[in-house]
Parts: structure tokens; C-alpha cells; sequence
């Protein structure tokens, strides 16, 4: 089985430009939910979305938005970039929409901001 | 109270000895404690999880040992391997709260000396 797919692996952006990263969760999981690692840190919650509504947000500024589509895969878009944003972005997929549980994470997106 | 503390920052262990990471939380309505392991360049592996109802669960050489009325819980690597090098996160969550976020600890970077 094919796990939690994540692309681009990387990109190098310029700041105030636009990025959307991509997810795939595992087949069956209707849950994904997003993060972001800056380096040395641990993960912080982004975004939950389950059965293609948004269940829940971190505390991450108007500029990080995400949807969810039909067949569960989901887009996380993050408009006027700040050499902040730069980080790696997980994305991590569950059954079920319950806080934290049964999730697996994707590889990642490294996104680099200058 | 949202946060999960985490020590040490880095370890070093003998092949052979035995890994102690700690951690502590301060929201009692947390009831998902799991360990992810994470290999530079790749997403967080989950390792081993307890639920605060137990107070110790045994996975092959990783153990969790949780202590609910002090609020902290540790994981316990024996018979340390080069292989478990890697940084280690534990995290906590309401499992049952939809939309709600995996709350990371900073990580602890794990190096095994052969």
C-alpha cells in the first residue's frame, strides 16, 4: 500500500510569491491534516480537514488557507510568503477525525523562501 | 498549557545502554500519548503510543513509562542500536476532539556510538 504522498519534495520560493503543496492520503483515511516543522522544532498544526471540511486551525496567519477535495487528497496554499514560512510542510492522513490518532505522516515538502 | 516540554535537547548513548527521553504536559484533558521517530529528510514515524489509563507499555525495546498524577511520561530505548539514531518527539492530544492538534515536544536528537 502506498503511503501518505507529498509533493513538490522541494521548492525555493521568492518572498511575497504564492506556493500550494499537495497531499495524498492513504486509501481509505478521510482525514488529513497539516503541519509545519521549522528546523529544530517540532511540528505545529496547521489545519485539520475531514470528509472535505475544515475541522480545525492553528495559529497561523490568514495567509495559510487549505481545501479538501472529493477523493480526500488535499492542497495546502500559503499566499505573500515571508522568509518565515520557510520550514518543511507535513501532511499526515487518518481514519478518523479525532485529534492526533492513528496518524501517518507524509515524507514532507521543504519549502525554501528567499 | 497547550505545551508539551521535552528533555534532554540531544543524547548521546553507548551501543548497547539504554535511551531515556522525558517529557511532562500540562493539559489534563490530554488522553493520546505517543512517541514519533524522525530520520533527517523524512516525516515523523510513530514509534509507540499510550493512553493515560496505563501506565506502562512495552513494544520490542521501546517502552513507554507514564505517570498520571505528575503529569509526565518518558520512552526508554534498551539495548541502544546505531540504527536508532534519529530525533525523537513525544507528543499529546484529546484523541476524542475532532479538528484538534498533535501537540509536539521540541525533540531530542538521539546518538548512538558504536
Amino acid at each position: 500500500d502506498a503511503g501518505v504522498t507529498q509533493s513538490p519534495t522541494h521548492l525555493i520560493k521568492t518572498r511575497g510569491q504564492h506556493v500550494t503543496l499537495r497531499c495524498s492520503p492513504i486509501s481509505g483515511h478521510k482525514s488529513v491534516s497539516w503541519y509545519q516543522q521549522v528546523l529544530g522544532q517540532g511540528p505545529q498544526f496547521i489545519f485539520q480537514y475531514y470528509e472535505k471540511e475544515e475541522r480545525g486551525r492553528g495559529n497561523f496567519p490568514d495567509r495559510f488557507s487549505a481545501r479538501q477535495f472529493p477523493n480526500y487528497s488535499s492542497e495546502l496554499n500559503v499566499n505573500a510568503l515571508l522568509l518565515g514560512d520557510s520550514a518543511l510542510y507535513l501532511c499526515a492522513s487518518s481514519f478518523s477525525a479525532g485529534g492526533g490518532y492513528g496518524y501517518t505522516f507524509g515524507s514532507g515538502t521543504r519549502l525554501t523562501v528567499v | 498549557q497547550q505545551q508539551v516540554k521535552q528533555s534532554p535537547q540531544s543524547l548521546i548513548v553507548q551501543k548497547g545502554g539504554i535511551s531515556i527521553i522525558n517529557c511532562a504536559y500540562e493539559n489534563t484533558a490530554f488522553d493520546y500519548f505517543p512517541w514519533y521517530q524522525q530520520f533527517p529528510g523524512k516525516g515523523p514515524a510513530l514509534l509507540i503510543a499510550i493512553r493515560p489509563d496505563v501506565s506502562e507499555k512495552k513494544e520490542g525495546r521501546f517502552t513507554i513509562s507514564f505517570n498520571k498524577s505528575a503529569k509526565q511520561f518518558s520512552l526508554h530505548i534498551m539495548d541502544s542500536q546505531p540504527g536508532d539514531s534519529a530525533t525523537y518527539f513525544c507528543a499529546a492530544s484529546m484523541s476524542n476532539q475532532a479538528g484538534t492538534a498533535l501537540i509536539f515536544g521540541k525533540g531530542t536528537t538521539l546518538s548512538v556510538s558504536s
